[in-house]
């Protein structure tokens, strides 16, 4: 399977608790994404890596939230003390320098993060 | 801003044909995506529109005017593996790539 793949595809943690999510883009993508999807909504753009530069964040990304992509190849998602509201599902994506259908992004299964 | 509008939901009978809209404003365009994501699952590439017109594949087609910041999805001979949520996407240029704004979805509901 070449396809971006995340792991795990779900997590049920405590309110508090730090949870650690990765994600494995297409092997020839230099550009990755992160996005939080909740029940009913469309995905929000978290991060973005060109490489293993994190050249931006949004606001929806608060100091709790951090992300690394180490090597430009995986990439992990990690967030500290973890609130209620932190329950979503996260997504990856990646996507080539260049593409026929000039940047179209390839989504990974995504994890699902319940917070108790 | 960004801002990008979309029905929540549509039902529509099974065998017959949809249109699924979308109305956006984003500062900076470079095209705009359709996907289409089963409940609990990744959303999948349906089409991608940078030129006003329609495109046409198989039982899909998208269209787009990028003057009117209009388009919509198009889905004919309806199949009851069509139910799921439709996500437009409006592309721009930003940090040296193209980052993806989303609508929040229509989840169309295919009956008998």
């Amino acid at each position: 399977d070449t396809g971006v793949s995340q792991d795990p595809r779900h997590k049920i943690t405590k309110r508090g608790q730090n949870v650690t999510f990765r994600c494995d883009p297409i092997s020839e993508h230099n550009r990755l994404y992160w996005y939080r999807q909740t029940l009913g909504q469309g995905p929000e753009f978290l991060t973005y890596f060109q490489n293993e530069a994190q050249l931006e964040k949004s606001r929806l990304l608060s100091d709790r939230f951090s992300a690394e992509r180490p090597k430009g190849s995986f990439s992990t998602l990690e967030i500290q003390r973890t609130e209620q509201g932190d329950s979503a599902m996260y997504l990856c994506a990646s996507s080539p320098r260049t593409s026929g259908r000039a940047n179209e992004q390839f989504f990974g299964p995504g994890t699902r993060l319940t917070v108790l | 801003g960004q801002n990008i509008d979309q029905p929540t939901e549509m039902t529509a009978t099974e065998g017959a044909i949809v249109q699924i809209n979308c109305t956006y404003q984003t500062s900076g365009f470079n095209g705009l995506f359709w996907y289409q994501q089963h409940a609990g699952e990744a959303p999948t590439f349906l089409s991608y529109n940078v030129l006003d017109g329609l495109e046409e594949k198989g039982r899909f087609s998208s269209f787009l005017s990028r003057s009117k910041g209009y388009s919509y999805l198009l889905l004919k001979e309806l199949q009851m593996k069509d139910s799921a949520s439709y996500l437009c996407a409006v592309s721009r240029p930003r940090a040296g790539s193209y980052q993806l704004t989303f609508g929040k979805g229509t989840k169309l509901s295919v009956i008998p």
